[in-house]
């Protein structure tokens, strides 16, 4: 079983859905990262949280650290949010990362 | 976007022959990873980085070697290239961010 477990693997969408993918994780952490990566391949991080609940234009991460859970939220979805959508949890020192497989979000119009 | 540029960006190469990738940050920081990408795993992480000459193996670190002599640049070296080493492999830094680079894609024929 993976230490990171993202739900959905696929997520199709109609242009101004609300979203919501889940990622679920079994060890103590230090930090959770949400992150998203384009159809062209290039990775980019939208939030690093430890607790509560942060909010970025129309998206929102939150976390539960006791049920060790985190939830992304998009409102308002749009066509350019088709990407790729990962969880990454950070243990120990360095910051050294594991990572769920990624949701595949597809927006249409 | 932290300045990190990875080289080569695509490379082909035949099985039993060295290869090596660079990472190359403009940012001073600190902590350097490289991770691979392969369909249903995510990422891993082969090695990092937290200072200059100070690396560890992360999980998947076998037929890996890296060397990190300036704290702009972690070498990633693929001693004797094999077939289960096609992949995309990353690289990223962490400053209180996690930034990566462009990624470098890899056929081992």
């Amino acid at each position: 079983k993976n230490e990171v477990e993202q739900s959905p693997q696929n997520l199709t969408a109609q242009e101004g859905e609300f979203i919501t993918i889940n990622c679920s994780y079994s060890v103590g952490i230090s930090a959770l990262h949400w992150l998203q990566q384009h159809p062209g391949g290039g990775i980019v991080s939208l939030f690093m949280l430890s607790s509560g609940k942060k909010k970025h234009g129309r998206l929102i991460a939150t976390i539960n650290i006791q049920e060790k859970h985190s939830s992304l939220h998009i409102t308002a979805s749009h066509p350019r949010d088709s990407a790729v959508y990962i969880c990454a949890v950070s243990t120990g020192t360095a910051s050294k990362l594991t990572f769920g497989t990624g949701t595949r979000l597809q927006v249409t119009l | 976007d932290a300045g990190i540029t990875q080289s080569p960006r695509h490379k082909v190469t035949e099985t039993g022959t060295p290869v090596t990738l660079r990472c190359h940050q403009t940012e001073n920081h600190r902590y350097m990873y490289w991770y691979r990408q392969d369909p249903g795993h995510g990422l891993r992480l082969i090695h990092y980085s937290y200072g200059v000459k100070d690396t560890d193996k992360g999980e998947v670190s076998d037929g890996y070697s890296v060397s990190r002599s300036k704290t702009e640049d972690f070498l990633l070296t693929l001693e004797s290239a094999t077939s289960s080493q096609t992949s995309v492999y990353f690289c990223a830094t962490f400053s209180g961010w996690l930034f990566f680079g462009p990624g470098t894609r890899l056929t081992v024929l």
